[in-house]
């Protein structure tokens, strides 16, 4: 079974600060997602990678960076949070060939920025 | 946009009924895709069908697609209480690689005992 893990399932962070939210699937899958959940606005894509070192924007980018320095691993940073960015923070993955057919999503990330 | 928009957004249903959610989207597509959240959980990939393909089966689950009328319907028979959680849709377009997945906003299922 595919299994995608997040670093924190709950996060509390102040405004200003710095935040890494963490994936890590070990699947051997070249894709991986970040998306952002909120009530009435579904899920939005906010950066994806296909390749190690390879990123692209998504629907919603702005206010966040991306790194993936290794193929299992996927992080999503605010570089300086706020309150809009308080949400749900769903990480997924897929196959190379498969870039949008069946994503594996991990069991998410509630941040709070106060 | 091609999003797809589920409905009704809310469904109560005793338990052992049939359960049906209907999707609709705006443009062509390559492929329309289900998914499952249980609350406050990740998503599940449910089934996944073609726009080559009108009808799809996964256990109690079918699915099917209009091409013509740019929908979908899934239908979950003999609900089960596992089955209460938020079903969304999700659309993928023609151009492979360089059209996004887009998630509808979802359907919450309370199957009641």
């Amino acid at each position: 079974d595919v299994k995608v893990t997040q670093s924190s399932r709950y996060l509390v962070k102040r405004t200003g600060e710095k935040v890494f939210l963490e994936c890590v699937q070990d699947m051997d899958h070249e894709n991986m997602f970040w998306y952002r959940q909120d009530p009435g606005l579904g899920l939005r894509l906010i950066y994806f990678s296909y390749d190690v070192k390879m990123k692209e924007k998504g629907d919603i980018p702005e206010g966040y960076s991306v790194s993936r320095e290794k193929k299992e691993r996927f992080s999503l940073i605010l570089e300086s949070a706020s309150t809009n960015q308080t949400s749900m923070y769903l990480c997924a993955s897929s196959l190379f060939a498969e870039l949008y057919n069946e994503q594996f999503f991990g069991p998410g990330t509630r941040l709070t920025v106060l | 946009s091609q999003q797809g928009e589920e409905d009704p957004q809310a469904l109560s249903i005793q338990e052992g009924e049939n359960a049906t959610m209907n999707c609709s989207y705006k443009t062509s597509i390559n492929n329309l895709q289900w998914y499952r959240q249980n609350s406050g959980r990740g998503l599940v990939h449910l089934i996944l069908i073609r726009s080559n393909e009108r009808e799809k089966h996964s256990g109690r689950l079918r699915v099917t697609l209009d091409t013509s009328k740019k929908s979908s319907s899934l239908l979950i028979t003999a609900s089960r209480a596992a089955d209460t959680a938020s079903y969304f849709c999700a659309t993928v377009g023609l151009r492979d690689r360089d059209d996004k997945i887009i998630f509808g906003k979802g359907t919450r299922l309370h199957i009641l005992p």
